[in-house]
C-alpha cells in the first residue's frame, strides 16, 4: 500500500524558513515523479513543484515560488523535501506531496499524502 | 489556464443525479482534465482523468465527458459518501491548474 507523510510544517515568522519533507512508502520512489501541491480556503489547490522520476532530476517550480522554494528527493531514503526560504504571507498553506501516475511527463496526481501545515506570521 | 468550476455548491439528496462542470480559459491539451473528490480532513482523490476515463476503484456512478474546454463530471446517483468538494484539473497545458471547486451537500 502506498504511504506519503509529510511533515516539518509550523509556525514561521516572515522572511525565514522551513523545510518540508514528504516520507513515501509502498512503491518503487525513482520510478515517479512527485510534486507538491498547496491548499488554502481561499485560493484552493495550486501546484507548487515537481521533480521527475525515472532517475531524473529535473525540477519545476510554479512562478509564484521560483527562486525561493527548491524541491529535492533522496532516492535511498524514498524521500522528498521542499526548501522555502523567503516565505510570505500568501505561502500559508496546508503542503501536500503527491504521486505521479505512471504516465511519464503527464503531471497527475493518484496518491497525495495527509498534508502539513504552513503558517506565515508577519 | 484558468478553469471556472459551477455552480459553487450543489445541495441535493442521496439518490439524486449531480452534474458538474468545469470550463477552460482556453482549450486543454489533449483533453488532460482530471476530476479529483475531497472531504474534510482529507488530501484530494484522483477520480476521473482523461477527461472520462475512471481511476482504479471508483464506481461506475462517477462519469465524465467533455473536450477542448468544457467538461463535465456526472454522479448518477448520489450515496452518502458521495458528498464532498469536486476538483477539477487540466495537465495538459504548462503550468497545470485546478478549478476551484464545487461542494455538493445534502438538501
Amino acid at each position: 500500500e502506498v504511504h506519503l507523510l509529510e511533515s516539518g510544517g509550523g509556525l514561521v515568522q516572515r522572511g525565514g524558513s522551513l523545510r518540508l519533507s514528504c516520507a513515501t512508502s509502498g512503491f518503487t520512489f525513482t520510478k515517479y515523479a512527485m510534486s507538491w501541491v498547496r491548499q488554502t480556503p481561499e485560493k484552493g489547490l495550486e501546484w507548487v513543484s515537481g521533480i521527475s522520476g525515472g532517475g531524473g532530476d529535473d525540477t519545476y517550480y510554479a512562478d509564484s515560488v521560483k527562486g525561493r522554494f527548491t524541491i529535492s528527493k533522496d532516492n535511498s531514503k524514498s524521500t522528498l523535501y521542499l526548501q522555502m526560504d523567503s516565505l510570505r504571507g500568501e505561502d500559508t498553506a496546508t503542503y501536500y506531496c503527491a504521486k505521479e501516475t505512471a504516465m511519464i511527463g503527464v503531471p497527475l496526481f493518484d496518491q497525495w499524502g495527509q498534508g502539513t501545515l504552513v503558517i506565515v506570521s508577519s | 489556464i484558468v478553469l471556472t468550476q459551477s455552480p459553487g455548491t450543489l445541495s441535493l439528496s442521496p439518490g439524486e443525479r449531480a452534474t458538474l462542470s468545469c470550463g477552460a480559459s482556453q482549450s486543454v491539451s489533449r483533453d488532460y482534465l482530471a476530476w479529483y473528490q475531497q472531504k474534510p480532513g482529507q488530501p484530494p482523490r484522483l477520480l476521473i482523468y482523461g477527461a472520462s476515463t475512471r481511476a482504479t476503484g471508483i464506481p461506475d456512478r462517477f462519469s465524465g465527458r467533455g473536450s477542448g474546454t468544457d467538461f463535465t463530471l456526472t454522479i448518477s446517483r448520489l450515496e452518502p459518501e458521495d458528498f464532498a468538494v469536486y476538483y477539477c484539473q487540466q495537465y495538459g497545458n504548462t503550468p497545470l491548474s485546478f478549478g476551484g471547486g464545487a461542494k455538493v451537500d445534502i438538501k
